[in-house]
């Protein structure tokens, strides 16, 4: 069955700390992939995004994420973080074969302490 | 002005009444998809429409209904609320790449 996975459900970090997130699926066949950050009270926004090229892709807010195709993982990494980037984040996949419904995985809580 | 807005933001209600959630967009997306959102299960796909003509279920369709209106409005309905629907539940847009989705506010559904 297609699916995603995040590994970690809730990180704590202090501020300046690095941040990797991992985010592993399981899809056959080519792939899009997202991560999507929620702010407390506000709703999701795209983080970045790979479809194909580069496999290492750069967002907002100084984030990027590597696609490793050998192992169906694309991780979400912050060298430094801030106390502003205290927020929800999602890793989504949209498989060929899936129609065109996106798949969330079930988010991973980051708290970063000043 | 927002490009996606939902209506209610918050609703109360009791067991077995009907609701409805409204989604309206001015992006001129023709793909609108509802959502819901519980704690620790991320978000998971309800109902998704490609065209005013096109309706299609998600993965957690059982107990909800659609409708689109238009290409810019896309309601949600649960026809008699049950307190496991209770959830924060959002509407989003698409162009036919999708690039990106674009998410609405999220309206807060509590069913007593």
């Amino acid at each position: 069955a297609q699916s995603v996975s995040q590994h970690n459900h809730h990180v704590i970090l202090s501020e300046a700390a690095s941040l990797e997130l991992g985010c592993n699926y399981s899809y056959g066949g080519t792939v899009n992939l997202f991560w999507y950050v929620q702010y407390p009270g506000q709703h999701l926004q795209l983080l970045l995004k790979y479809f194909s090229g580069d496999p290492l892709v750069k967002g907002i807010k100084g984030f990027e994420a590597e696609f490793i195709k050998s192992k169906f993982s694309f991780n979400l990494r912050k060298p430094s973080v801030q106390w502003s980037d205290t927020a929800e984040y999602f890793c989504a996949v949209k498989g060929s074969n899936s129609g065109y419904a996106l798949n969330f995985g079930k988010g991973t809580s980051l708290l970063v302490t000043p | 002005d927002a490009d996606v807005t939902q209506t209610p933001r918050n609703r109360i209600t009791k067991t077995g009444k009907r609701i409805m959630l409204e989604c309206s967009q001015t992006k001129g997306h023709d793909r609108m998809y509802w959502y819901r959102q519980d704690p620790g299960l991320g978000l998971r796909l309800i109902y998704y429409s490609f065209d005013v003509k096109d309706i299609n279920k998600g993965e957690i369709s059982d107990g909800y209904s659609v409708s689109r209106q238009a290409q810019a409005k896309f309601s949600l309905s649960l026809e008699s609320a049950i307190p496991n629907q209770t959830a924060l539940y959002f509407c989003a847009t698409s162009d036919p790449t999708e690039q990106e989705q674009f998410f609405g506010p999220g309206t807060r559904l509590t069913v007593l």
